[in-house]
């Protein structure tokens, strides 16, 4: 099976910085990366997905790059309600396994 | 809106059997693939299973940590995804969400659930 690694496996930056979390796969997956947010006791949500494309109603701030076997999630500028654990989901095929998770918190 | 309600979580005995149903609105249900994620407590997201539309003849896919034991299915009739887990492990306890997928990438969840919390624990 494909193995989803993600670091840092927590950070802590300051509001307004910008801030990178980086997942990686152990195979190629062409572009079928997603990025999902969730924040204390909520649902996951989902950000980004087919690598870079937001999904309808999150902040521009958020981006997403990469290609085959390393992806980056950006945060442009950190606000307070971003503090949140995030995943990247790979989902070209089964399983459609997720990173462990980065957790992101302000300094 | 659309709406996304689990139901049928609790708390059972290792080797029992349980049914988690998620009753959906809002949107036409048979044109979406349906996934089951769960979530053991303080740990990182796990998907579970997915059903396909009937465009796609409801083919269903599972991990390899339930194939076997869980069984999803789904009633377009009554909009309701359901997911038959048997022979439970304490190791299945977890907050388990349904999803509505993209149509066109199944398990790439777009609506959760609130999720419903199994207990497995003698």
């Amino acid at each position: 099976d494909i193995q989803m690694t993600q670091s840092p496996s927590s950070l802590s930056a300051s509001v307004g910085d910008r801030v990178t979390i980086t997942c990686r796969a152990s195979q190629g997956i062409a572009n079928y990366l997603a990025w999902y947010q969730q924040t204390p006791g909520t649902v996951p949500k989902l950000l980004i997905y087919a690598t870079s494309t937001l999904q309808s109603g999150v902040p521009s701030r958020f981006s997403g790059s990469g290609s085959g076997t390393d992806f980056t999630l950006t945060i442009s500028s950190l606000q307070p309600e971003d503090v949140a654990t995030y995943y990247c989901q790979r989902f070209n095929s089964v399983p459609f396994t997720f990173g462990p998770g980065t957790k992101v918190d302000i300094k | 809106e659309v709406q996304l309600v689990e139901s049928g979580g609790g708390l059972v005995q290792p080797g029992r059997s349980l049914r988690l149903s998620c009753a959906a609105s809002g949107f036409t249900f048979g044109d979406y693939p349906m996934s089951w994620f769960r979530q053991a407590p303080g740990k990182g997201l796990e998907w579970v299973a997915v059903i396909r539309s009937k465009v796609y003849e409801g083919a269903t896919e599972y991990a390899a940590s339930v194939k076997g034991r869980f069984t999803i299915s789904r009633d377009d009739s009554e909009s309701i995804a359901y997911l038959q887990m048997n022979s439970l492990k304490t190791e299945d306890t977890a907050v388990y969400y349904c999803t509505r997928d993209f149509p066109q990438f199944v398990s790439l969840a777009e609506v959760w659930g609130r999720g419903t919390l199994v207990t497995v624990s003698s």
